[in-house]
């Protein structure tokens, strides 16, 4: 069964680079598209942007500027980087595979990552 | 871009039926596939519905959904509702490539 998981520092002080990681277990990552969704806390869902296995990526318009997405087919992983980080960016993010009509299944745990100095 | 517009709460008593609307501002809703996720307390979000009204294994047919182009909205509609369904429910489309999330609707099972 397809699984996901991600990993990083749960701490991150304003204006730095958030890093995550997402390990996918139990598939290729070399199929399907896969996508980064955060939640700030008591909040709602956004969107940030998914990656192809090729490299090809799509981004929310409103982070465009700050992220990266990246993907290792290696470790079957792939990564976010969102830089210059308010306390705006304070959310748990979650890893998903986003199947090709655009839904999400399955979802990671999820990870709390906090801006603060 | 297009935002998705839902209730910010619905409740209803056990063994009835509750219908969660999802509206589209700008764009037919029938133009893109509608998802419907549940998301308890403390969990990731699960998918209940997805291209408007397939039901993944495992969820029960309790849980069904439609679009409505008259109304331009999405609905999810969940009967026999049991404590269990108590939730916060969000509706998720796109255009293109670009994903958009509904606001959520908290579920009360009372």
């Amino acid at each position: 069964q397809v699984q996901l998981q991600e990993s990083g520092p749960g701490l991150v002080k304003p204006s730095e680079t958030l890093s995550l990681t997402c390990t996918v277990s139990g598939v290729s990552i070399s199929s399907y598209y896969w996508s980064w969704i955060r939640q700030p806390p008591g909040k709602g869902l956004e969107w940030i942007g998914y990656i192809y296995y090729s490299g090809s990526t799509h981004y929310n318009p409103s982070l465009k500027s700050r992220l990266t997405i990246s993907v290792d087919t290696s470790k079957n992983q792939f990564s976010l980087k969102l830089s210059s980080v308010t306390a705006a960016d304070t959310a748990i993010y979650y890893c998903a595979r986003e199947l090709l009509t655009h839904w999400f299944d399955p979802w990671g745990q999820g990870t709390l990552v906090t801006v603060s100095s | 871009n297009f935002m998705l517009t839902q209730p910010h709460s619905v409740s209803e008593s056990p063994g009835k039926t509750v219908t969660i609307s999802c509206t589209r501002s700008r764009g037919s809703i029938a133009n893109n596939y509608v998802q419907w996720y549940q998301q308890r307390p403390g969990s990731s979000p699960t998918t209940v519905i997805y291209e408007d009204n397939q039901r993944p294994s495992g969820v029960p047919d309790r849980f069904s959904g439609s679009i409505d182009s008259s109304s331009n909205s999405a609905s999810l509609t969940i009967s026999g509702l049991k404590t269990e369904d108590e939730a916060d429910y969000y509706c998720q489309s796109y255009d293109s490539s670009i994903v958009v999330f509904g606001g959520g609707t908290k579920l009360t099972v009372l």
